[in-house]
Parts: C-alpha cells; structure tokens; sequence
C-alpha cells in the first residue's frame, strides 16, 4: 500500500521559501500525488497535484522526480497565513475503491 | 472547485444519544464519498468509503454498527453515530471525488465537530 512520510514539523519567517518533501517510495503507476493544506477546524483544502517533473500553480510549486519516490511542495514567499498543517497524499486502490489514507503531515509555523 | 457541505457544523449531545452527520456535494455527484475522524493535534483517520447505493466499507478497526453510513443519492452521504460515548467527540470530516482518477478532484466538507457530554 502506499504511504508517504514527511518531515512532522517545520519552521519558517514571512518571505522565505518554504520547501517540504515527502517520500512515497511505493507509489503506484498510475497514482497522482496531491497536496493539501489544513487549518484548525477546518477541512483540508487542495494545493497542487501533479503527476511527474514540475507543476505550479497560483501558489504553489510540485517538483516530482523521475522515479516518483518524492516530491517537493514549494511555498514562495511565506506568510503568517500559510501556517497549517501540509499533507502529502498518494492514492490506494483495494478491492476496486480507491482512497486515500493521510500521514502525519507536516506542521509548518510562519513567524514574523 | 467543487463544493461539499457538511451539516452541523457543531454539535454536544447527551451520552448514549445518536448524532447523524451529513455530507452533501452540492455542484456535482459523487459516486463515492469518503468519511475521517481527526483528533486533536492527529491526522486524518479514514473510517470508511461510502458509494451510493451499495455498503459502505469500513476501515479495520472502525465499528460499522457504531457509525452508521448511508449514501442514498450522488449528493448526499451521511454518517449516524449511534449511542454516542465520550470517546466518540471528535472532528469528523467528509470528502468526495468528482473524477476517476485515484486521488484527483477531492474536495472536502468543512468538517463537523462532535462533543459527546
């Protein structure tokens, strides 16, 4: 099954680049790798997906190597606000329905 | 994006009551809805894949007759917890998936927060 593994915290100061990785060492061909984002009390918000190479959107950046094994999700320029907790998520097929299972995550704290 | 609703946002009830939760997508149907706990300071714990019109399937570990859960129609999902104990108060929170592939297109409720007296 896959699983992924991150980093469990993380510290960072508004303006600075924020990169955090995750390691998915079975991921399976045909799975994509999302990331989301979770504030307290609130459900997890979708960040980027890609699938291999490099992917960016309006806020945030995926670098995935050619093995798949990991992935980097890149924050530019930090604020106070991107305080949450980030997940890395592979998909899991079992008996034909297809979920996903979450891991740790990863806490990051932006400080002025 | 898409948009799934989760009703109540809160809720406290009594000890031994049973509380229902429900989960709605509300721009698009969703063949397959997924439901989470989440304790405090933890991750999401998947408890079971809800598909409409058949079983859900439970998580090992996760009481199927403890959380009930019905997916009657591609918009709505809900998840009853019956005689509901202290240790049951947790952040549950729902998600559902527009599209086939493994992990695209998930979007997930706001979450609704049981406290059990």
């Amino acid at each position: 099954l896959a699983k992924t593994t991150q980093p469990i915290s993380m510290d960072s100061y508004e303006g600075q680049e924020v990169n955090i990785t995750c390691s998915h060492n079975n991921i399976a061909t045909n799975d994509y790798i999302t990331w989301y984002q979770q504030f307290p009390s609130q459900g997890p918000r979708f960040i980027i997906q890609g699938y291999k190479t490099k992917v960016t959107n309006e806020v945030a950046s995926l670098f995935i190597p050619a093995d798949r094994k990991s992935s980097t999700l890149s924050l530019p320029r930090v604020s106070l606000s991107d305080t949450a907790v980030y997940y890395c998520l592979v998909g899991e097929e079992n008996t034909g329905f297809q979920k996903l299972v979450f891991g740790t995550g990863t806490r990051l704290l932006v400080s002025p | 994006g898409a948009v799934v609703s989760q009703h109540p946002s809160w809720v406290i009830c009594k000890s031994g009551t049973s509380v229902k939760i429900e989960c709605r997508s509300l721009d698009f149907q969703a063949t397959t809805m997924f439901w989470y706990r989440q304790f405090p300071k933890q991750s999401l714990m998947l408890m079971a894949t809800s598909n409409e019109g058949s079983k859900a399937t439970y998580e090992q570990g996760v009481e199927k007759d403890k959380f009930l859960i019905n997916h009657a129609s591609l918009t709505l999902s809900t998840l009853t917890v019956t005689s509901a104990h202290p240790e049951d108060s947790s952040f549950y929170i729902c998600s559902a998936r527009t599209g086939a592939r493994s992990t695209g297109e998930l979007f997930f409720g706001e979450g609704s927060r049981l406290t059990v007296l």
